[in-house]
């Protein structure tokens, strides 16, 4: 079983659709969550941190739900620029290592 | 743009070479970490440098090996490669001060082992 494990997609949605990503990570010890997105060929980019009580920036919604082990994204009104790949990562406590889910691709089109 | 630098961007090395790839962590930080990331998957982690001492390491074998300088800079080197090595590498900086520890990442080093 991998430590990450996402949903690959594709996604295919419209502009201004509602989209959500799931995650599961199986190291309960996991301390630190986060969303990257990494654009075609270039590196992934922290998205967000996922705090324990769920935090929202702008458009993007990250909720923790350490019970289940489980992370989500939602993504509101899409843009044709939201189109990338979204990776779930989580790291242990006091462990710079991080981890990465194999990513979710999204494509938003007009 | 996140200030990690890696050079080369593209490298072309046959099987049984050996590679040095390089990277310049952001101002401020004092933490390298190293990752391959195979088409189609998420990074995999190879290791970290902190104080000029690996402080932590991925699932990869010895032939994969790493510096770091004084200013914070690192070395990746990879001795007998292989095709499986062909990848894009990754180097992220960090701050042992950050509680987070987030990481950000240079744009990589694409390499091709044929």
């Amino acid at each position: 079983r991998k430590e990450v494990e996402q949903d690959p997609g594709p996604f295919n949605v419209p502009e201004g659709a509602t989209v959500a990503f799931n995650c599961t990570y199986s190291n309960s010890a996991s301390q630190s969550f986060f969303w990257y997105r990494q654009d075609c060929r270039k590196e992934p980019k922290l998205l967000m941190s996922v705090y324990s009580s769920g935090n929202e920036d702008g458009r993007f919604t990250a909720q923790l739900n350490r019970a289940s082990q489980y992370i989500s994204l939602l993504i509101r009104d899409s843009k044709l620029s939201d189109s990338a790949t979204y990776l779930c990562v989580v790291n242990a406590i006091r462990s710079d290592k991080l981890v990465f889910g194999a990513g979710t691709i999204l494509r938003v089109k007009s | 743009e996140t200030g990690v630098t890696q050079s080369p961007t593209h490298l072309i090395k046959t099987r049984g070479q050996q590679v040095t790839l390089r990277c310049s962590s952001q101002s401020g930080h004092n933490t390298v970490s190293w990752y391959q990331q195979a088409l189609g998957q998420g990074p995999q982690f190879i290791f970290q440098y902190y104080r000029e001492e690996e402080n932590g390491r991925g699932n990869f074998p010895p032939r994969f090996s790493g510096l770091q300088f004084p200013n914070y800079s690192s070395e990746l080197n990879v001795n007998a490669l292989e095709l499986d090595d062909s990848a894009l590498y990754l180097c992220a900086s960090s701050s042992m001060g950050d509680s987070w520890r987030t990481q950000y990442f240079g744009p990589g080093t694409r390499l091709l082992v044929l």
